[in-house]
C-alpha cells in the first residue's frame, strides 16, 4: 500500500511570508494528525482529524496556523504570516482508527521548512 | 501525568552487536499501549513495534523486540545484530486508553560503528 504522501519535501522562505503544506494520508485511514519536530526533540501535535472533523487543535497557534481536510481525505497546514520560529520539521500522520493502544501512526517524509 | 523518559541521548554501538535502548514511562491508566519509532536522517518516522499493556509476552518484529517490564514500567527496544543501517534516532511513545495522544520521549541517537 502507498504510504504517507507530503509535499513539499523542503520549503525555504522568508518571514512574514505564508506557507502551506499538503498531506495524502494511507488509503482508509480515518484519522490524521499534524506534528511539528523541532531538533533533537520528538514531534509534537498539532491537529488531529477524524474524518474531517478537527477534534484536537488544543495545540495550534491560531493566531497564524489554520488547517483543512475538506473531504476527509487529504488536508493542508498553512502559516500565514511565518516566524523565524517556524522553523522545523512538519509531519503528517494517519491511522486506521483513532490513534491508540493498538493502531500505530504512519507518517509522511515530512516537509522541512527553513524560515529566514 | 504521562511521561516518557530516554535517558540516553546518545549511543555508539559496534555493527552486529546486540543494542539496548532504555525507556520508562509513567501512567495511571491501567490499558495503554507503548510503541518505538525510527528517525533515519532522511526524516521519516517509520513504526518499529508495538507493545499493549495487558499482552502476556514481549512483542518481536524481526530483530527489534520489545523487553517489557511492566512492574518497572520499562519497554526497553532490543536490536539483534545491529547494521550500519540502523543508524537513526529511536524515539519511544506511549498512548494510554484515557488519552489517545502520542506521548514521546526525547529519542536516543543511535550511531553503529562498522
Amino acid at each position: 500500500e502507498a504510504g504517507v504522501v507530503q509535499s513539499p519535501r523542503y520549503k525555504i522562505i522568508e518571514k512574514k511570508q505564508p506557507v502551506a503544506f499538503w498531506c495524502n494520508p494511507i488509503s482508509g485511514h480515518n484519522t490524521l494528525y499534524w506534528y511539528r519536530q523541532n531538533l533533537g526533540q520528538g514531534p509534537e501535535l498539532l491537529i488531529r482529524y477524524e474524518n474531517e472533523e478537527a477534534v484536537d487543535d488544543s495545540q495550534l497557534p491560531k493566531d497564524r496556523f489554520s488547517a483543512e481536510r475538506l473531504k476527509g481525505v487529504d488536508s493542508t497546514l498553512k502559516i500565514q504570516p511565518a516566524e523565524l520560529g517556524d522553523s522545523a520539521v512538519y509531519l503528517c500522520a494517519s491511522s486506521l482508527v483513532r490513534g491508540g493502544n493498538n493502531s500505530p501512526l504512519h507518517f509522511g517524509n515530512g516537509t522541512r521548512l527553513t524560515v529566514t | 501525568a504521562q511521561k516518557i523518559t530516554q535517558t540516553q541521548p546518545g549511543m555508539f554501538v559496534q555493527e552486529k552487536e546486540a543494542v539496548t535502548l532504555d525507556c520508562t514511562y509513567d501512567t495511571s491508566d491501567p490499558s495503554y499501549g507503548l510503541f518505538w519509532y525510527k528517525q533515519p536522517s532522511s526524516g521519516e518516522m517509520i513504526f518499529l513495534i508495538y507493545q499493549g499493556s495487558y499482552d502476556q509476552q514481549n512483542a518481536t518484529e524481526g530483530r527489534y523486540s520489545l523487553n517489557f517490564q511492566k512492574a518497572r514500567k520499562s519497554a526497553n527496544l532490543v536490536i539483534s545484530a545491529s547494521q550500519l543501517g540502523d543508524s537513526a534516532m529511536y524515539f519511544c511513545a506511549m498512548s494510554a486508553d484515557s488519552n489517545y495522544q502520542l506521548i514521546w520521549g526525547a529519542g536516543t541517537k543511535l550511531i553503529i560503528k562498522p
